[in-house]
């Protein structure tokens, strides 16, 4: 079944400090792969995204993310984070053969908690 | 541009009533799907639809229907509520989701948090 995996349910980091969410995925082929946010009592807000090309895209917010296929990895990346990126972040792989075909199938989620 | 707009925000209902939860989109996109997002669970696709006229199941259909009348709305529809469809649910839009269109993204409404007692 293909599915998206992200290990860690919260991310604790010091404002200021270097920030990774991980996320790892089976999905057959070569899937477009996302990250949304999603802040308390709100919908989901996109970030980013892979399509093709360089392995290291930049999104909102300072955010960027490291596109690996051997590793079929899309680890979100911040180089300095703030106190107001506490939020819960998922990622998204999009497949684009087979029955899953132009779904969206979410991680569970990570909750990033920035303290000051 | 309102975007994707889910309507009510907040509801009760009992066991056994019946409901529909409303989703328009001013964006002209074809592509549109429910979600319902429950805790440690992420998002889990219910139902979708590819244009109007066309519905799909998703991962967990079970309990609702769908349908897709026009381009703008694609209400949810909970026929006999119970308590496992106590979460909250989420209402997207694509521009397009196969082919060169496939690297799109979705956009989301507020969602709709919903509660059976």
């Amino acid at each position: 079944a293909q599915s998206v995996a992200q290990p860690e349910d919260q991310v604790n980091v010091a404002e200021g400090n270097p920030l990774t969410v991980k996320c790892t995925y089976s999905v057959s082929g070569n899937p477009y792969l996302f990250w949304y946010v999603q802040y308390p009592n709100r919908g989901l807000q996109f970030l980013l995204k892979y399509i093709t090309g360089d392995n290291l895209v930049k999104g909102s917010y300072g955010f960027e993310a490291e596109f690996n296929k051997s590793q079929t990895s899309f680890h979100l990346k911040k180089p300095s984070a703030l106190v107001s990126d506490s939020a819960l972040y998922f990622c998204a792989v999009r497949p684009t053969y087979g029955g899953s075909q132009g779904n969206l199938i979410f991680g569970k989620g990570t909750k990033l908690s920035v303290k000051p | 541009n309102a975007g994707v707009t889910q309507t009510p925000k907040f509801q009760v209902l009992k066991t056994g009533q019946s409901m529909t939860l409303q989703c328009a989109q001013d964006m002209n996109h074809e592509y549109m799907s429910w979600y319902r997002q429950d805790p440690g669970m992420g998002l889990r696709l219910i139902h979708y639809s590819v244009g109007a006229g066309i519905t799909d199941q998703g991962e967990v259909p079970n309990g609702y229907n769908v349908s897709r009348s026009t381009t703008e709305d694609f209400p949810l529809r909970l026929l006999s509520a119970a308590p496992s469809q106590t979460s909250v649910y989420f209402c997207a839009s694509s521009y397009a989701t196969r082919g060169t269109g496939g690297g799109t993204e979705a956009f989301f409404g507020q969602g709709t948090r919903l509660t059976v007692v």
